[in-house]
């Protein structure tokens, strides 16, 4: 059973601070990592997504991948109330190119 | 319409009723998928389509029957629910190959009384 490891939170960072969420996964075959952010109600939204070991970077988000370690996290700087969500880790199936697994999520929450 | 449409937003349904849930998509996407949600409960993938033929099946009660005419549309016909299936009922769709992940739509809030 191909897996997907999130700390549920809640997470409270202060506003302005770094919030780290972190993620790991089972399949080592796994090729394709993503970050999805999904506010209360809400449909989920592709916020990050990475293929090669180290960071990528997109405005205040950052995405860091060690397939070795099977980890994945996301960091968010310079945290804004906005930014409080559900943010879900997903990961590509190996052995089906179409099927992406995703994490429980980990709840944000950013105080002013 | 951009994206992914679903229809309704919401729905409340008695458990001898039949109705369906819509999903249209605009992307030019070769795939698409149902999930359903529960509260404090992952996303949970019921079906998936790809080329329009369906590639998986996760189990689901034979109550939820998913139906794939052509590459942009999905439905999910529903008939005597239990209320243990009220839920969110998520569309998304991806171009498989391509490594970029899923688009979800808004999601239907189902609730059998």
């Amino acid at each position: 059973q191909k897996e997907v490891e999130q700390n549920s939170g809640p997470l409270s960072v202060p506003e302005g601070a770094i919030a780290s969420l972190n993620c790991t996964y089972s399949d080592r075959g796994s090729q394709s990592f993503f970050w999805y952010r999904q506010y209360s109600g809400k449909s989920p939204e592709l916020i990050m997504f990475i293929y090669s070991n180290g960071d990528k970077e997109d405005g205040r988000f950052t995405a860091q991948l060690n397939k070795a370690s099977q980890y994945v996290s996301l960091l968010i700087r310079d945290s804004q109330p906005s930014d409080s969500a559900t943010y879900l880790c997903a990961v590509n199936e190996y052995s089906s190119a179409s099927k992406i697994i995703f994490g429980s999520g980990t709840r944000l929450s950013i105080r002013p | 319409e951009t994206g992914v449409t679903q229809t309704p937003r919401h729905l409340v349904m008695g458990m001898t009723n039949k109705k369906s849930l819509k999903c249209e998509q605009h992307l030019g996407h070769n795939a698409m998928y149902w999930y359903k949600q529960s509260a404090k409960k992952p996303l949970e993938l019921m079906f998936v389509y790809s080329l329009e033929e369906r590639v998986e099946n996760n189990s689901v009660p034979s109550r939820f029957s998913p139906e794939c005419p052509n590459s942009s549309h999905l439905f999910l016909h529903l008939h005597t629910l239990q209320p243990e299936d009220s839920a969110l009922y998520l569309c998304a769709s991806s171009q498989v190959g391509t490594g970029t992940g899923y688009t979800f739509g808004s999601g239907t809030r189902l609730t059998v009384v």
